[in-house]
């Protein structure tokens, strides 16, 4: 089945970039109608959609992250990956990726902490 | 922008009955919004309940139905147990094609 997984840096210093790749196995990432999201989680509060992109290269943003954030995918490699730019202590969280359809979220990645921190 | 609400805690009693809601701040919830819970668990990614308001997914129990009630969509559990002690998130798939979660419901089994 299809599986998730995020990699990138644990650490970012603050007013930098983070980057995240989401790699997909066990299926193609140009498969079906899907699309593919980032969703974050700061430590013990709820979870925040940041954006997805299509298959085709399409992409929806969350309005409060629009100026910062970048979505794109890599069919090639089946990765889909994420740049935040400009980022702040309020940017860390657990940050997912997941497949979505239809309304549903599945399957997740495992999730990766990011902490901005000089 | 619109906010999706949720209780921010409920209870219930082992093999009891709980309806969990999720509304808009402005306007109704219907099945155009392709309602879904998710259930998270202390540590753990998050998992789809219920997705396009009543279609559970793949091993989720059919104690776990989803619904419209009103304006809102719902998650009914029906005879809880005590795993399904957990945080509950609804999400919302928007018009222009943002997706919106609420802000979380902490059920708690006891």
């Amino acid at each position: 089945q299809v599986q998730l997984q995020e990699s990138g840096p644990g650490l970012v210093k603050p007013s930098q970039t983070l980057s995240l790749t989401c790699t997909v196995s066990g299926g193609s990432i140009s498969s079906g109608s899907y699309s593919w999201s980032w969703i974050r989680q700061p430590a013990g509060k709820g979870l925040e959609w940041i954006g997805r992109i299509y298959t085709g290269g399409s992409t929806n943003y969350n309005p409060s992250l629009k100026s910062r954030v970048t979505i794109s995918i890599d069919t090639s490699n089946n990765q889909f990956s994420l740049k935040l730019s400009s980022v702040t202590a309020a940017d860390t969280a657990i940050y997912y990726c997941a497949r979505f359809f239809l309304g549903r979220f599945d399957p997740w990645g495992q999730g990766t902490l990011v902490t901005v921190s000089s | 922008q619109t906010l999706v609400t949720q209780e921010p805690s409920f209870s219930v009693s082992p093999g009891g009955t709980v309806t969990l809601t999720c509304g808009l701040s402005s306007g109704s919830v219907s099945t155009s919004y392709y309602p879904s819970w998710c259930q998270q668990t202390p540590g753990q990614a998050p998992r789809t309940l219920i997705y396009s308001t009543n279609t559970r997914s793949s091993g989720i129990p059919d104690r776990f139905s989803g619904s419209i009630l009103g304006n809102k969509a719902a998650l009914t559990i029906t005879g809880a147990q005590a795993d399904d002690d957990s945080n509950y998130y609804c999400v919302l798939y928007m018009p222009n094609g943002i997706s919106v979660f609420g802000g979380g419901t902490k059920l708690t089994v006891l």
